[in-house]
């Protein structure tokens, strides 16, 4: 069974560009998680979907929005991209709303120059 | 705010030793804790968790201790593997916002032959 897939890969963009990020969750999985990861940090919470609907938010500004397809695959959407928003950005899903453990991509590495 | 501590940024050690990984946190509220590791170009996966209820779990090689009095859990890998070789990353989540989950900043474990 495929994991979870994230694309692209890579991506470079400049300031002030917007970037589309996609997710497809593992299959069976209908909950969708966005994370953040700084060289040097830990992951940071961005956001949860479940069945379409937005489960979770963490303290991120508004040019930060996502969606949650019916085929439960998803999209992180950042606009105005500053040079704070270079990270890995993980995309994890799980089979229900509750459940503590998130199987996670292997990520985007996003570059704003 | 980091609520999640891992205070050793790398941890070296000999193949066939045990490898002793901790993480330290401020929140009262966790109830539930995880490790996962991370290699180079792949996310994060997961390797073992803990409710608040136990103080032990055992997973092969892996066994993770819980301390909540101290607000301390560790991650033993017993014999240590040059494949273990990796970031580790201790992970928490509490009830009322379990899809939150916060991350502490990683420990390289580097297992050497």
């Amino acid at each position: 069974d495929a994991g979870v897939t994230q694309s692209p890969t890579h991506l470079i963009k400049t300031r002030g560009q917007q970037v589309t990020l996609r997710c497809s969750p593992i299959s069976g999985h209908k909950s969708v998680s966005w994370y953040q990861q700084v060289l040097g940090q830990g992951p940071q919470f961005i956001f949860q979907y479940y069945e379409k609907e937005e489960r979770g938010r963490g303290n991120f500004p508004d040019r930060f929005s996502a969606r949650q397809f019916p085929n439960y695959s998803s999209e992180l959407n950042v606009n105005a991209l500053l040079l704070g928003d270079s990270a890995l950005y993980l995309c994890a899903s799980s089979n229900r709303d509750s459940s503590r453990v998130v199987f996670f991509g292997s990520g985007t590495q996003l570059s704003v120059l | 705010d980091q609520q999640v501590k891992q205070n050793s940024p790398s941890l070296s050690v000999q193949e066939g030793r045990i490898s002793i990984l901790n993480c330290d946190y401020t929140n009262s509220m966790f109830d539930y804790f995880l490790w996962y590791k991370k290699y180079p170009a792949e996310g994060p996966t997961f390797l073992i968790s803990i409710s608040s209820i136990k103080d032990k779990n055992e997973d092969g090689r892996f066994t993770v201790f819980l301390n909540k009095s101290a607000k301390h859990l560790s991650l033993h890998i017993v014999p240590s593997q040059p494949g273990d070789s990796a970031v580790y990353f201790c992970a928490a989540s509490a009830r009322y916002n379990n899809n939150d989950m916060r991350f502490g900043a990683g420990t390289r474990l580097t297992v050497k032959p």
